[in-house]
């Protein structure tokens, strides 16, 4: 069973860089695609980007100038940078994995990040 | 980017009920549409995916519909733990987006 577990810090300050890592356990990495998805609390659910186990990636263009997705195939992790975080940027961060229809089938449990000083 | 508008925006209905959800797609996705259940406090879980195809280990009162920009979810009779939030999400082009959600709560 595939099982995915976001780590990272719960709380970042304004214009700093938030960072997240995800770590894939009981199967590979490689042939799927890895996204991060976010949702603000009460609100809508956001797409934020994703990494192909090739190290290609796509991002949302409403976040791409300050996000970056990397992978590391060797940990079976991949991780989420995400630029002059403000408190919009206050949201569960979830990792979930998608094949190519598209469709996230397994998904982290979420970890929440808050942006204040 | 493709806006997807689902209808109702919350629900109230009783254990045994059926119950649909509309979601609209605002130009045509063909059948990238995908339904997912989010309770509280968990990660949303995917319930069918290509718009008709039930996940494996779904229950079979849920049913999807639909193509193109008119997509419905069906739950045949409402079970208690059925309690919960619904999301469609496309994945016909990137940015993928979701629904803004369904809340579905016991009357």
């Amino acid at each position: 069973q595939v099982q995915l577990q976001e780590s990272g810090p719960g709380l970042v300050k304004p214009s700093e860089t938030l960072s997240l890592t995800c770590t894939v356990s009981g199967g590979s990495i490689s042939g799927y695609y890895w996204s991060w998805i976010r949702q603000p609390p009460g609100k809508e659910v956001e797409w934020i980007g994703y990494i192909y186990s090739s190290g290609s990636t796509d991002y949302n263009p409403s976040l791409k100038s300050r996000v970056t997705i990397s992978v590391d195939t060797s940990k079976n992790q991949f991780s989420l940078k995400l630029s002059s975080v403000t408190a919009a940027d206050t949201a569960i961060y979830y990792c979930a994995r998608h094949g190519p229809g598209g469709y996230f089938d397994y998904w982290g449990q979420g970890t929440l990040v808050t942006v204040s000083s | 980017d493709i806006q997807m508008t689902q209808s109702p925006s919350s629900l109230s209905a009783s254990v045994g009920d059926r119950v649909t959800i509309t979601c609209r797609a605002s130009q045509g996705i063909s059948s990238y549409l995908s339904w997912y259940q989010q309770k509280p406090g968990k990660a949303p879980q995917v319930l069918i995916q290509a718009a008709s195809s039930l996940q494996s280990g779904v229950p079979s009162r849920f049913s999807g519909s639909g193509s193109g920009t008119d997509f419905t979810l069906t739950i045949s009779s409402l079970q208690p733990e059925d309690f919960a939030t619904y999301y469609c999400q496309q994945s016909y082009s990137t940015p993928y987006t979701f629904g803004q959600g369904t809340k579905l709560e016991i009357k």
